[in-house]
């Protein structure tokens, strides 16, 4: 079965740092899509960044990049130049077929 | 406004009074899903919808049903409420039939099954 592991339950970064969430899955497709999703506490889902596991090329929108290694089934975020509105719940998945696989999330804290 | 809506946005009911928590979206899309989150569970998806009366289970379908018979509206409906259902509830949506594309989050359901 398709699972999503996010080993970090807490991260803490100072403002304007850069900070690393990790994120590995297991699949048994070859071509499957991954996603990273933000949730503030205002409890909103807010989509961060979307990879197509096909391309090779790592996905970015703005400070937020991804490092995704196909082979290693891994899929980490990178936040640059964190702000304090970056504060929030982020949760990595994985499409199963027709279904959404969530890992358990790390919940982001940063510090002024 | 683009948007999925959800209503109530926070429920107190007790056990086995049945309710139904109503998901509609204005954007015309085909899939349609349901998620509970849970502290230290992230969000697991109960039934989703690839179009009008096609449904299926997720990973978490006991105790709950849905329909889809508008394209707009998929509610979620527990029969037979019990406590193990105290959860947040989120309905989303996407424009194409399946999980690929970017998923449209509603605000959230705070049901809690006394």
């Amino acid at each position: 079965a398709q699972t999503v592991t996010q080993s970090q339950p807490e991260m803490s970064v100072q403002e304007a740092e850069t900070v690393t969430l990790s994120c590995t899955y297991d699949t048994s497709e070859n071509n499957y899509y991954l996603f990273w999703y933000k949730q503030p506490p205002s409890r909103q889902m807010i989509l961060v960044i979307r990879q197509e596991a096909y391309k090779q090329q790592n996905a970015t929108e703005n400070r937020f990049s991804v490092n995704f290694q196909k082979a290693a089934k891994s899929f980490s975020l990178k936040i640059s130049d964190s702000q304090l509105g970056d504060t929030a719940m982020y949760f990595c998945a994985l499409v199963d077929t027709d279904k959404l696989i969530f890992g358990t999330g790390t919940r982001l804290q940063v510090f002024p | 406004e683009a948007q999925v809506t959800q209503n109530p946005r926070y429920l107190i009911t007790v056990t086995g009074k049945k309710l139904t928590v109503t998901c509609s979206q204005n954007m015309n899309h085909e899939y349609m899903s349901w998620y509970r989150q849970d502290p230290g569970l992230g969000l697991r998806q109960i039934y989703y919808s690839m179009n009008v009366e096609v449904t299926d289970k997720g990973d978490v379908p006991e105790g709950y049903k849905v329909s889809r018979k508008e394209k707009r509206n998929f509610p979620l409906i527990l029969e037979s409420p019990s406590p193990n259902q105290t959860s947040l509830y989120f309905c989303a949506s996407s424009p194409l039939p399946g999980a690929q594309e970017t998923q449209y989050f509603g605000p959230g359901t705070r049901l809690l099954v006394l």
